[in-house]
């Protein structure tokens, strides 16, 4: 599996978006790009996955770049509840539940 | 709410003793995951269990083994714990052994002393 690298702490003023971002340069052509969020002392959460084009859900859009060799996780409007620890992770299709977690981006959320 | 549960959620054990610790996958689902999250750190695979096979293994030792039965429940057990053992250790359930959508439990904390 690729690896992946994020930045270890970001902040985000409530309200704005927050734009949290991961390189995967050697990821393979079908290797998805999946992002989880883990809130201190809870379980992680799936938050979005995605191949080559852009995925929006209910939580957060994923922007993958047209190479591949990185990608975006956006929250439009953040909250106090979105600070958690965010892990971007590269995964072959038939790994499935083998995910590789990183240290991930501490987010912080401030009013 | 995932619909995942794990009990116990915090257990302290002696160094050489064993643990069970149990896991209730969501409805439907086939596959279950553990993961241990020591402090600080990323989760760690340990296996996964599809339809009651082991179905792929991280670095993880033999004392950890596991176990999933025919309703999907799942157990994992540690022998001869050691002080490193002392983690988080999270239950994960998919609907498939393919996805990467996995759903966490709250996990069950063990301190070995």
């Amino acid at each position: 599996d690729a690896k992946t690298t994020q930045p270890t702490s970001m902040d985000c003023a409530e309200g704005r978006a927050a734009n949290l971002p991961c390189n995967h340069s050697t990821i393979s052509g079908n290797e998805y790009v999946y992002w989880y969020r883990q809130i201190h002392s809870q379980g992680p959460q799936y938050i979005i996955h995605g191949l080559k084009n852009n995925e929006t859900n209910e939580m957060a859009s994923l922007i993958i770049t047209e190479d591949r060799k990185s990608s975006t996780l956006i929250l439009p409007h953040a909250t106090l509840r979105d600070t958690a620890v965010y892990y971007c992770i590269a995964l072959l299709y038939n790994q499935g539940g083998k995910l590789i977690f990183g240290q991930g981006t501490e987010l912080s959320v401030k009013p | 709410e995932t619909g995942v549960t794990q009990s116990p959620t915090h257990l302290i054990k002696t160094r050489g003793q064993q643990v069970t610790l149990r896991c209730s996958s969501q409805s439907g689902h086939n596959t279950v995951s553990w993961y241990q999250q020591a402090l600080g750190q990323g989760p760690q695979f340990i296996f996964q269990y599809y339809r009651e096979e082991e179905n792929g293994r991280g670095n993880f030792p033999p004392r950890f083994s596991g176990l999933q039965f025919p309703n999907y429940s799942s157990e994992l057990n540690v022998n001869a714990l050691e002080l490193d053992d002392s983690a988080l250790y999270l239950c994960a359930s998919s609907i498939n052994r393919n996805t990467g959508e996995l759903f966490f439990g709250e996990g069950s904390r063990l301190t070995v002393l």
